[in-house]
């Protein structure tokens, strides 16, 4: 059972317009949903995160949208470049998981910003 | 890579051979994870730890192994080597997991062709 569904696969979007990735949950006992940032040949890295009593965060040209009704997460990069091209994961994690708060991937977004 | 160092970074094997893969932190952080990433499959936690010499399965694990007798080395091992796990291989680090942290560090992968 995939815990985390994430869309879309691929996403290609033009310089300055807005790249919008999908992740919809099931498990209400998630607490800490974040986003990572992966370049080819490099390893996945913090974006940005949110935690569900939060509707919004903002930093920078990244916000994450949370529907915790929906169970639902999104996020959204404003005016989008070239150089935020890679491929984008969300994540969920269970607190209730014993000794480790592991955390549950999508399957992955990647996004190409064109010129 | 947050002080993570894994090694090999690439690795050619035969089908049957053992192999076994390394990661090194300088983070002294309790937690360390092995996932394996595919195509289509996002990030799958194969092992993790939650400190030395203790361990626990995630959701891949069969056909590894691993091993922590110090703080800051987590080994994974493939006792006999299948074309199936030729992947490409990550380990990560997480500090804390009380509920406002569980940023996952990762490094720069390992990646192994299984012939």
């Amino acid at each position: 059972q995939q815990q985390v569904k994430q869309s879309p696969q691929s996403l290609i979007v033009q310089k300055g317009g807005i790249s919008i990735i999908n992740c919809a949950y099931e498990n209400t006992a998630f607490d800490y949903f974040p986003w990572y940032q992966q370049f080819p040949g490099k390893g996945p890295a913090l974006l940005i995160a949110i935690r569900p009593d939060v509707s919004e965060k903002k930093e920078g040209r990244f916000t994450i949208s949370f529907n915790k009704s929906a169970k639902q997460f999104s996020l959204h990069i404003m005016d989008s470049q070239p150089g935020d091209s890679a491929t984008y994961f969300c994540a969920a994690r269970n607190p209730h998981n014993t000794n480790a708060g592991k955390s549950t991937f999508g399957d992955g977004t990647t996004l190409t910003v064109k010129p | 890579d947050a002080g993570i160092t894994q090694s090999p970074r690439h690795k050619v094997t035969e089908t049957g051979t053992p192999v076994t893969l390394r990661c090194h932190q300088t983070e002294n952080h309790r937690y360390m994870y092995w996932y394996r990433q595919d195509p289509g499959h996002g990030l799958r936690l194969i092992h993790y730890s939650y400190g030395v010499k203790d361990t626990d399965k995630g959701e891949v694990s069969d056909g590894y192994s691993v091993s922590r007798s110090k703080t800051e080395d987590f080994l994974l091992t493939l006792e006999s080597a299948t074309s199936s796990q030729t992947s490409v291989y990550f380990c990560a680090i997480s500090e804390r997991t009380g509920r406002s942290k569980n940023i996952q560090y990762f490094g720069a992968g390992t990646r192994l062709s299984v012939l």
